[in-house]
């Protein structure tokens, strides 16, 4: 079945530091792929989306390009600040007669100032 | 434009009881996602409903049941409740348009504690 994986926290980067979380998925088809962020005591938030291959989503700074060949989705953002600490999901979602959306297990990221 | 709206936001129930859990979708949405997530882990799908029916469903057991209603508001109930179901139950609305899911609005939600 589907699936998606994405790196392991916990993420502890500086302030302006460069951001890569890697995002990995099993589906079959052409899934369109998302990134959701949770803050704390919150909900999740779609940051950014992309609905086919060589897609580049992009968000506040945030952007992740749809790699096909090697089924991938990697978030990255050149500079974070302490207000991106947060928890970063990795998602799929394919037409299968509904749009059940498959979500990896979240990646926490830690900004220090 | 309110977004979804999920209620109650906190809930405390003993074991063997039944819950309902309410949902308001985004206006313009017209699908309604039912997620539980656990303590540290990502949300895992239990259905979804469409056009007042469930189109689709998660590896959930039988005593989690749902509705949607014609202004597209969702309930989920959970009967004979265990220690497990304790979680953030999250509700996501959405619209699909020309075959694309364009991506969830999430509500803030509730977070169910069984004793």
């Amino acid at each position: 079945g589907d699936s998606v994986t994405q790196m392991e926290g916990p993420v502890t980067l500086s302030e302006e530091a460069f951001l890569t979380i890697n995002c990995t998925y099993t589906a079959t088809g052409y899934p369109s792929l998302f990134w959701y962020v949770q803050y704390p005591g919150e909900g999740l938030q779609l940051l950014l989306k992309a609905t086919k291959a060589d897609d580049k989503g992009s968000n506040k700074g945030f952007e992740a390009t749809y790699r096909k060949e090697t089924t991938s989705f990697h978030l990255e953002k050149g500079s974070v600040q302490v207000s991106d600490s947060a928890v970063y999901f990795c998602a799929l979602t394919r037409n299968t007669g509904g749009f059940k959306t498959i979500f990896g297990a979240g990646t926490r990221l830690f900004v220090k100032a | 434009d309110a977004g979804v709206t999920q209620s109650p936001t906190h809930l405390i129930k003993t074991r063997g009881q039944q819950v309902t859990l309410r949902c308001s979708p985004k206006s313009g949405h017209d699908t309604v996602s039912w997620y539980q997530q656990a303590l540290g882990q990502g949300p895992q799908f239990i259905f979804q409903y469409y056009e007042e029916e469930e189109r689709q469903r998660g590896n959930f057991p039988d005593r989690f049941s749902g509705h949607q209603f014609p202004n597209y508001s969702s309930e989920l109930n959970v009967n004979a409740l265990l220690l497990g179901d304790s979680a953030l139950y999250l509700c996501a609305s959405s619209w699909v348009g020309q075959g694309v899911n364009y991506g969830y609005t999430f509500g803030s939600g509730t977070r169910l504690t069984v004793v």
